[in-house]
């Protein structure tokens, strides 16, 4: 089983919708969740973190974590086609103290 | 967010010459750094975790003699790609640790001709 699996995508989505992007994780100990956000040709940006269950937003962002389905996801809300991007999710594993990334899921916004 | 620069941004070389790319954390200092590799259309891939101080831990095959990385103070670190070939040519990021989250360089193309 890989460490942090995300769908690959791609995801596209109305303007103006919800984008749903979901992560599962194979670390039961894990402790920290990140969110980036990667543009072609660019390098990924940090957008989200999240360290307890539930729910954290950030302007049209939000970060859902439930840590006894070993789940992490984001919505994001009026969706615009900036948003058009690979998103990566990445979990601090418990094990090493290892950051570890999942490949990504194309999101892509339809205007 | 912490800010971590890299330089140069876009290098084209000569296949047989050596590049050397820097990273710096500007605003904090990063006892750990990362580098990674990316292809067009492709994830990212670990290259090796470099601490301040020590040698650089390498994934599984990726040349150490290759890619040589110094990692000299704690807001620096550098990776020399030795004897640069055209399959070299890539994306190369790097990332600086704070004491919870990761952040990235703007990363370095290299085009090797």
């Amino acid at each position: 089983q890989k460490e942090v699996e995300q769908n690959s995508g791609p995801l596209s989505v109305p303007e103006g919708a919800i984008a749903s992007l979901n992560c599962t994780y194979s670390d039961r100990g894990s402790q920290s969740f990140f969110w980036y956000r990667q543009y072609s040709g660019k390098s990924p940006e940090l957008i989200m973190s999240i360290y307890s269950n539930g729910d954290k937003e950030d302007g049209r962002f939000t970060a859902q974590l439930n840590k006894a389905s070993q789940y992490v996801s984001l919505l994001i809300r009026d969706s615009q086609p900036s948003d058009s991007a690979t998103y990566l999710c990445a979990v601090n594993t418990n094990r090493d103290d290892k950051i570890i990334f999942g490949k990504g899921t194309r999101l892509h916004i339809l205007p | 967010g912490a800010v971590v620069s890299q330089h140069p941004s876009r290098v084209i070389c000569k296949s047989g010459t050596s590049v050397k790319i820097e990273c710096r954390s500007l605003d904090f200092q990063a006892t750990t750094m990362f580098w990674y590799r990316q292809f067009p259309k492709q994830s990212l891939m670990l290259m090796a975790t470099s601490n301040e101080g020590s040698k650089a831990t390498y994934e599984q095959g990726v040349e150490k003699d290759k890619f040589l990385i110094n990692h000299a103070s704690l807001t620096l670190s550098t990776l020399t790609v030795t004897s640069a070939h055209p399959e070299d040519s890539s994306f190369y990021i790097c990332s600086a640790r704070t004491s919870d989250e990761q952040f990235f360089g703007p990363g370095t193309r290299l085009t090797v001709l």
